[in-house]
């Protein structure tokens, strides 16, 4: 069975830009979650997703917004790039709601901005 | 506030040996944890997990420890391999159950 998948797998974009990523989770699982990882850190929640609503959000401002699509694939949005955007950006899934299940990762998506 | 912690960024051991890696959690409501291991370029990958109900679960070489005393959390990997190199993480959920924090990693370097 796949696992999560992301897209694109790499980027690079100038400051101002806007972005999307996008994301599918494991086949069967309902929620999905964004979170940011800069170089050296452990991953920051960003957005999670359970039945095409939003659940929870992080401390990232209003430049960042995501939705959850009938199929359970998700995009994130960033507006008006900066360069502390640049990170990897990494979808998980979950079966079900989060809180007690384990959430399984993608690969993530290199942003490089520029 | 919550967050999660661990006690060395580095861990250097020899193939074979046995791995200790600590992390420390500030929540004590906190009833679920989470260990990932994350591979250069890839992401964050499922080790084990254990509930607060638990002191310890075992997996294939690997080993949780939970002292929910003193708030600590240990992975133990026996026989350690030179594909057991990475950065690891453990992981709670806030009080939301929204948002999984994790500490700021350890990374283990196994020479052979």
């Amino acid at each position: 069975d796949a696992g999560v998948t992301q897209s694109p797998t790499h980027l690079i974009k100038t400051r101002g830009q806007h972005v999307t990523l996008r994301c599918s989770p494991i086949s069967g699982h309902k929620s999905v979650s964004w979170y940011q990882q800069v170089l050296g850190q452990g991953p920051q929640f960003i957005f999670q997703y359970y039945e095409k609503e939003e659940r929870g959000r992080g401390n990232f401002p209003d430049r960042f917004s995501a939705r959850q699509f009938p199929n359970y694939s998700s995009e994130l949005n960033v507006n008006a790039l900066l360069l502390g955007d640049s990170a990897l950006y990494l979808c998980a899934s979950s079966l079900g709601t989060p809180g007690q299940e384990k959430l399984f990762f993608g690969s993530g998506t290199q942003l490089s901005v520029l | 506030g919550e967050s999660v912690g661990l006690h060395l960024p580095t861990l250097s051991v020899q193939e074979g040996d046995n791995s200790i890696i600590n992390c420390a959690y500030s929540n004590s409501a906190s009833d679920y944890f989470i260990w990932y291991k994350q591979e250069s370029g890839k992401g964050p990958q499922f080790i084990i997990d254990i509930r607060s109900n638990m002191d310890k679960r075992q997996g294939q070489r690997v080993t949780v420890l939970l002292n929910k005393t003193v708030k600590h959390l240990s992975l133990q990997i026996a026989a350690t391999q030179p594909g057991d190199s990475a950065v690891y993480f453990c992981a709670e959920y806030d009080q939301a159950g929204t948002a999984l924090i994790f500490g700021k990693g350890t990374t283990l370097s196994v020479s052979s």
